[in-house]
């Protein structure tokens, strides 16, 4: 039982490449996320995922789409990186709806992507 | 916005309880409060939540206040291992937008 995994866990991108950051689940949840963090400062909720086939936008979401492949794996894209992505991203993943709602939430161990 | 309000830092001796304060002044009856933490720059970490009465697990407990309008989570014997940053968070029970906030940055001294 792995959890929540992420992949890659390091990348370094040239501004205007683009790529995708890879999330899957085993825990048969129903809900998903996409975080960020900047040096310093709490999680920025990028987008997020209430059940396979759905997704909403968070607090951040301009420059990223994200696909939810299936009820397992949850992609964030960055379609043309720039320097302001820079950042560590963590993915997440509940039971129900609401991140930990009368549940807790798991996290990933996060992707540090620098965009250069 | 984060609905929460919470110190940025706060030290703790090793061995005492260490207990971290957070303000939701605009909870609504049915919104959960919950804490995590981050060690380093791991993946946050779930400790324990409450909806209106005081919940202990082996981690933690809750307090939470009789108008829910502030909730101290306490870890009852420190350890250099609990230095963290610890986050409030309340969580609207149908809610899809979980909002984090800064956090608290816990120190625990030798």
């Amino acid at each position: 039982n792995a959890g929540v995994t992420q992949t890659p866990k390091f990348q370094v991108l040239k501004t205007g490449q683009s790529m995708t950051l890879q999330c899957a689940q085993d825990m048969n949840h129903n809900s998903m996320y996409w975080y960020r963090q900047d040096p310093g400062m709490g999680l920025r909720l990028i987008y997020y995922s209430a059940s396979e086939g759905t997704t909403d936008k968070g607090e951040v979401p301009n420059g990223y789409n994200v696909s939810r492949l299936n009820k397992r794996e949850f992609s964030l894209r960055l379609e043309s990186a720039a320097p302001s992505q820079t950042s560590v991203y963590f993915c997440a993943s509940s039971e129900d709806r609401a991140l930990g709602w009368n549940t807790e939430a798991f996290f990933g161990q996060g992707t540090r992507l620098t965009v250069v | 916005d984060a609905k929460t309000t919470q110190p940025p830092s706060m030290d703790c001796a090793e061995g005492r309880a260490a207990n971290l304060p957070c303000n939701h002044s605009t909870i609504s009856g049915n919104e959960y409060v919950y804490w995590y933490r981050q060690i380093h720059s791991q993946g946050p970490q779930y400790i324990i939540h409450g909806l209106k009465n005081n919940e202990t697990n082996e981690m933690a407990s809750l307090i939470i206040t009789e108008d829910r309008k502030s909730s101290t989570l306490i870890l009852p014997h420190a350890t250099l291992r609990d230095t963290a940053v610890y986050y409030c968070i309340v969580i609207f029970s149908r809610d899809d937008k979980i909002i984090f906030g800064k956090g608290t940055r816990l120190h625990i001294l030798p």
